[in-house]
């Protein structure tokens, strides 16, 4: 079975400029979350969906951080504008289940590696 | 979540069985308690996760106290493919919060 996908692995853009990341879960999942890691910070959750539906969108950054769900094979993570800061390996993640306790693992994709000049 | 404790770094040889230990005094009987590994450059990988039971899969076994205060995540036969950094997770929710681990380097 394919597992998370993103897109695009390597992302390196100028200032200002806005970044879009992409997710595909695994089929069949129905809970998808975002996560963002740094030397400085580790790994952060960003936001998670179950059901295309936003949850719990505390971890995001600021405004300029925007997260989507348009059905349940696809998810974007939009920076607009991106600023140096915002350089960061973001992981996508995928489960089954919703609201079910914490007893459905999360499986992640490889990340983008995004690095804002 | 309860928090957890792991120590910074271990070594172990290469052949040889791999304990990762993990301190969670503080769960909750609901909780149950994860560890995924992270390689390199690559996402978390999950490896296991378990409530009250030891439980063992393919990769590994995780051993729960039976207080449930303390875990031990067994790599029965560690190979240079292992070293990684280890995390311990407890969650209740669909949320999961990594600390910083333990980097494990098995060596030849």
């Amino acid at each position: 079975d394919a597992g998370v996908i993103q897109s695009p692995r390597h992302e390196v853009t100028e200032m200002g400029q806005e970044v879009t990341l992409r997710c595909k879960p695994i089929s069949g999942h129905n809970s998808l979350f975002w996560y963002r890691q740094t030397m400085m910070r580790g790994l952060e959750l960003l936001i998670y969906f179950n059901n295309n539906v936003p949850i719990d969108d505390s971890g995001m950054p600021e405004d300029r951080f925007s997260a989507k769900m348009p059905n349940a094979s696809f998810s974007t993570l939009k920076i607009q504008p991106s600023e140096p800061r915002d350089s960061a390996v973001y992981f996508c993640a995928s489960s089954r289940g919703t609201g079910s306790g914490g007893n459905q693992p999360q499986h992640f994709g490889d990340g983008t590696r995004l690095s804002i000049l | 979540d309860a928090k957890t404790t792991q120590p910074p770094s271990m070594d172990c040889a290469e052949g040889r069985a791999a304990n990762l230990p993990c301190n969670h005094s503080t769960i909750s009987g609901n909780e149950y308690v994860y560890w995924y590994r992270q390689i390199h450059s690559q996402g978390p990988q999950y490896i296991i996760h378990g409530l009250k039971n030891n439980e063992t899969n393919e990769m590994a076994s995780l051993i729960i106290t039976e207080d449930r205060k303390s875990s031990t995540l067994i790599l029965p036969h560690a190979t240079l493919r292992d070293t990684a950094v280890y995390y311990c997770i407890v969650r209740s929710t669909d949320k999961l919060i990594f600390g910083t681990g333990t980097r494990l380097q098995v060596f030849p």
